[in-house]
C-alpha cells in the first residue's frame, strides 16, 4: 500500500502567520492527493482534492500544490478557526490511505 | 443537505462482533453514483479506511481487515452497515461513515462524513 508521511508532526504558529504542511508519498500518486481538516471532537472535512482543487465552500487562503510524491498544503494567513489537525489522503491506488497528520497549534 | 449518522454499541467484548449502522439523509444509498464507506481512527492516531459498499452490494475492503469485515447496504432503510468480527483492543477507535463519488471530480474523496462513534473493546 502507499504510505503517506506528513511533516512536521506539529506546527506552532500565531494567527496571521502562514503555514506550510508537507505530505510525501512512498510512490507516485500523480495528482491524486487530497487534504482534510479535523477539529477536536469533529469529523474530518475535505479541503483540497486532486492536489490543488478547493472543495466547495473552502476559503481561498487554503491552497494545495504538488504532484508525484511531494505535496504541500499552504494556509496563507491563519485564522483562529484554522488551528486543527490536517491529514493528507491518496486515491491513486487501493487501499486508500491517509497520512499521520500535522497539528497546527497556537 | 446530505447527512450521515453512525449508531451502535459503544462497548464490545474481545472476540465478539462489532456492528454499526450508518443512516443517510439527503441522498439515496440506492444511487449508483456513490461508494458508502467506513473509516476508523484509534484514539490520538491517524485514519484508516476500512472499506465500502455500493447499492448493489459490491464491496471493496482494506486487505488489512478483509478477513474480518463485512459492509452491506440496506436500501429500504437508506442505511449501510459494518460488521467486524473477532475484535481485540486494537479495534478500539472512533468509527466514521462517509460518502465518496464513484466518478467525476470528487471520485474517491470522502465528503461528507458522519460525526463518528467511539467503540471500545474491553471485557
Amino acid at each position: 500500500e502507499i504510505v503517506l508521511t506528513q511533516s512536521p508532526a506539529t506546527l506552532s504558529l500565531s494567527p496571521g502567520e502562514g503555514a506550510t504542511l508537507s505530505c510525501r508519498a512512498s510512490q507516485s500518486v500523480s495528482r491524486y492527493l487530497g487534504w482534510y481538516q479535523q477539529k477536536p471532537g469533529q469529523a474530518p472535512r475535505l479541503l483540497i482534492y486532486d492536489a490543488s482543487n478547493r472543495a466547495t465552500g473552502i476559503p481561498a487562503r487554503f491552497s494545495g500544490s504538488g504532484s508525484g510524491t511531494d505535496f504541500t498544503l499552504t494556509i496563507s494567513s491563519l485564522e483562529p478557526e484554522d488551528f486543527a489537525v490536517y491529514f493528507c489522503q491518496q486515491r491513486y491506488l487501493w487501499p486508500l490511505t491517509f497520512g499521520g497528520g500535522t497539528k497546527v497549534e497556537i | 443537505q446530505v447527512q450521515l449518522q453512525e449508531s451502535g454499541p459503544g462497548l464490545v467484548k474481545p472476540s465478539e462482533t462489532l456492528s454499526l449502522t450508518c443512516t443517510v439523509s439527503g441522498a439515496s444509498v440506492s444511487s449508483g453514483s456513490y461508494y458508502w464507506n467506513w473509516i476508523r481512527q484509534p484514539p490520538g492516531r491517524g485514519l484508516e479506511w476500512i472499506g465500502y459498499t455500493q447499492y448493489s452490494g459490491t464491496t471493496n475492503y482494506n486487505p488489512s481487515l478483509k478477513s474480518r469485515v463485512t459492509i452491506s447496504p440496506d436500501t429500504a432503510k437508506n442505511q449501510f452497515s459494518l460488521k467486524l468480527t473477532s475484535v481485540t483492543a486494537a479495534d478500539t477507535a472512533v468509527y466514521y461513515c462517509a460518502r465518496a463519488d464513484t466518478s467525476g471530480s470528487y471520485r474517491n474523496w470522502f465528503d461528507p462524513w458522519g460525526q463518528g462513534t467511539l467503540v471500545s473493546v474491553s471485557s
